[in-house]
């Protein structure tokens, strides 16, 4: 198994750019979330899925769009990318996203916006 | 307003020696805790977790402690060991009767053990 894996390592964007940071795994898992780490700071939710055709806002969600049409991916898209967006984000998944249940993390996308 | 505080942006520590992370919390509704361990350029990685209704949970050298009455949980390393060297995360969950818990993260402690 591959695990989460999350496309690409390493992105540079202008303001006002689009795109989309992809989230993918292989384990089955019901559960999807996104999450974004900035310096000093721990690391905050932005939307989550329980299931394909499920998806909800978490903490920061605000400049983000998300969609979950299958099971195994579930991309995140910045619509207008602002500076404000330049950080670390961290794609997770688990089987039905309760706490007792270990969340799995991919690698992280660095995002940086100018 | 912070919800989990982890007050210790770093720590250092000597090989062998015990590591002990602190983490503190408001929301007394949150009834699940974990840690979690995150190397650079890599994601976080699931280390131990707590149930509200146990105060200690130990896995070899990582042990968690919690305490409840002062919101309070910690996390020992014995032996600590130089690739124990990373950020530690605290994260908490509320558990509403079935349903998923999303988690709340600390800012993270970095340890750096000393050989």
């Amino acid at each position: 198994n591959a695990g989460v894996t999350q496309t690409p390592k390493f992105q540079v964007l202008k303001t006002g750019q689009s795109m989309t940071l992809q989230c993918a795994q292989d384990m089955n898992h019901e559960y999807m979330s996104w999450y974004r780490q900035d310096p000093g700071m721990g690391l905050r939710l932005i939307h989550y899925s329980v299931g394909a055709g499920i998806t909800d806002q978490g903490e920061v969600p605000n400049g983000y769009n998300v969609s979950r049409s299958t099971t195994e991916d579930f991309p995140l898209r910045l619509l207008s990318a602002a500076p404000s967006q330049t950080s670390v984000y961290f794609c997770a998944s688990s089987f039905r996203g309760l706490a007792k249940e270990t969340q799995y993390f991919g690698p992280g996308t660095r995002l940086l916006v100018l | 307003d912070q919800q989990v505080k982890q007050n210790s942006p770093s720590l250092s520590v000597q090989e062998g020696r015990i590591s002990i992370l602190n983490c503190d919390y408001t929301n007394s509704m949150f009834d699940y805790f974990l840690w979690y361990k995150k190397y650079p350029a890599e994601g976080p990685t699931f280390l131990i977790s707590i149930s509200s209704i146990k105060d200690k949970n130990e896995d070899g050298r990582f042990t968690v402690f919690l305490n409840k009455s002062a919101k309070h949980l910690s996390l020992h390393i014995v032996p600590s060991q130089p690739g124990d060297s990373a950020v530690y995360f605290c994260a908490a969950s509320v558990y509403y009767g079935g349903s998923q818990g999303n988690l709340i993260f600390g800012k993270g402690t970095k340890l750096s053990v000393k050989p």
